[in-house]
């Protein structure tokens, strides 16, 4: 089955630096991904996504890259501002027989002012 | 337009016990899909519903059970509670021709 790694587990960084996250995934029939935020007590909120057919897709400060032959996609967010502090997780998802989403374990990102 | 809605808030159980989660999807979506949220383990697949039959379950034993009504609501069983269940059960919905999902807040189940 899919199987999806995330990396890194934590990530701080100054405010109005950039970060990156990336992940991995197994499944090359894999062709929808997206990246939820989870703020502490809250639901997973979805911020932006990228299908198979697409290599790149921003959304003002945020941008999410697809590579198809290394099976890797990566969330960009430039300009980072303390209430971006949050829990981001990717996923993948093969439509069809599955519709389910496959999540990564998350990374916890810290905005310092 | 509301978003995904479901009850209870918190749940306290005993070992042994049943638990009865519901989730109510965004008006015109018909897929209902449940992922538990154990801490330090992220999100993990349980179940999906659409149309009324279950489509597909993640590695979850059978204890873990649900269905899907006609008015596209749903229900989350989980029988003979064990403590490890002890989770953030999260609903998600999606429209049939969007892969979009969207998630409801949560139902904090704790067994004692």
């Amino acid at each position: 089955g899919e199987n999806v790694e995330q990396h890194p587990s934590t990530l701080s960084v100054q405010e109005g630096d950039s970060a990156v996250i990336k992940c991995t995934y197994s499944d090359s029939a894999s062709n929808y991904f997206p990246w939820y935020k989870q703020e502490l007590g809250k639901r997973p909120q979805l911020i932006i996504d990228i299908r198979s057919n697409v290599g790149e897709k921003k959304d003002q400060r945020i941008a999410v890259t697809l590579n198809k032959t290394a099976k890797h996609f990566s969330l960009h967010i430039t300009e980072t501002q303390p209430e971006d502090s949050a829990v981001y997780f990717c996923a993948a998802s093969w439509r069809g027989s599955q519709g389910n989403l496959i999540f990564g374990k998350g990374t916890k990102l810290s905005v310092k002012p | 337009e509301a978003g995904v809605t479901q009850s209870p808030t918190h749940l306290i159980k005993t070992r042994g016990q049943q638990a009865t989660l519901r989730c109510s999807p965004i008006s015109g979506h018909t897929s209902v899909y449940w992922y538990q949220q154990a801490l330090g383990l992220g999100l993990q697949f349980l179940l999906w519903y659409d149309e009324g039959e279950e489509r597909n379950r993640g590695n979850f034993p059978p204890r873990f059970s649900g269905r899907q009504f006609p008015n596209y609501s749903s229900e989350l069983n989980v029988n003979a509670l064990e403590l490890e269940d002890s989770a953030l059960y999260l609903c998600a919905s999606s429209s049939g021709t969007s892969d979009e999902q969207y998630f409801g807040p949560g139902t904090r189940l704790t067994v004692t």
